[in-house]
């Protein structure tokens, strides 16, 4: 595709589900991103991933947090029993990634998911 | 630890008049700096970036930046708003350290942008 796709656009879930969010990366982006955005803020670093591992996790919450990339890909977040407090816009993003030096290429980001925990 | 400021909640401006959304920051080493467009229920789009070289970098929708390393602030202008431009915008940052490897990008809160008909 042109850009980078997340489904679904809106979810609606119950205190204590499980879902999952997924992220289409634009096809050649080795790098991908999971950010959270409350209402009212920028969005919140989660997890990267370069190509199939996760590079950097430091910003997931807790351990109900997870997210996979297994092909190098697709990527799903995953948030195991829900709070109310996990309700928020989750978005990804894509980047080239290169040598060092030319770690700068911005991310191209998705339309996000619509969160919502009930 | 790096971070980035957005001291404006909101900016108002003319349709016509000059805009300026601020962002300063603070990197350990020398920041790679970006500014992102969000529209509404819309992902964010990027629009200019500062890796290295010129002060004074021009992106897309005739915004540009001036980037003023003693001020640590990369401020977002365009010499004629335009109704269009209302939305959210974000400052960004990520800081270049020599030793390479991954550093994750930090946003700013946002400013929202009024332009006013």
């Amino acid at each position: 595709g042109a850009g980078v796709s997340q489904t679904p656009s809106n979810k609606v879930t119950e205190k204590g589900k499980y879902v999952e969010l997924r992220c289409d990366p634009i096809s050649g982006h080795t790098a991908l991103y999971w950010y959270r955005q409350s209402l009212g803020q920028g969005p919140e670093f989660l997890i990267y991933f370069q190509g199939t591992g996760a590079a950097d996790d430091s910003g997931l919450p807790n351990d109900r947090f997870f997210a996979v990339r297994p092909e190098g890909s697709v990527s799903t977040l995953k948030i195991q029993r829900t709070e109310r407090g996990d309700s928020a816009v989750y978005l990804c993003a894509s980047s080239f990634w290169g040598l060092a030096e030319n770690n700068n290429n911005e991310q191209f980001f998705g339309p996000g998911t619509r969160l919502t925990v009930l | 630890a790096q971070s980035v400021a957005q001291p404006e909640d909101q900016v108002n401006v003319a349709e016509g008049n000059p805009l300026t959304v601020k962002c300063t920051y603070s990197v350990s080493g020398n920041p790679y700096l970006f500014w992102y467009v969000q529209y509404p229920n819309r992902g964010l789009q990027f629009l200019l970036k500062y890796i290295t070289g010129d002060n004074l970098v021009k992106g897309s929708y005739g915004f540009e930046a001036e980037f003023n390393k003693s001020q640590t602030s990369f401020h977002l202008k365009k010499p004629s708003a335009l109704v269009s431009d209302s939305a959210l915008y974000f400052c960004a940052v990520r800081d270049h350290m020599n030793s390479g490897g991954y550093q994750k990008v930090t946003f700013g809160t946002g400013t929202k942008l009024q332009v006013i008909p």
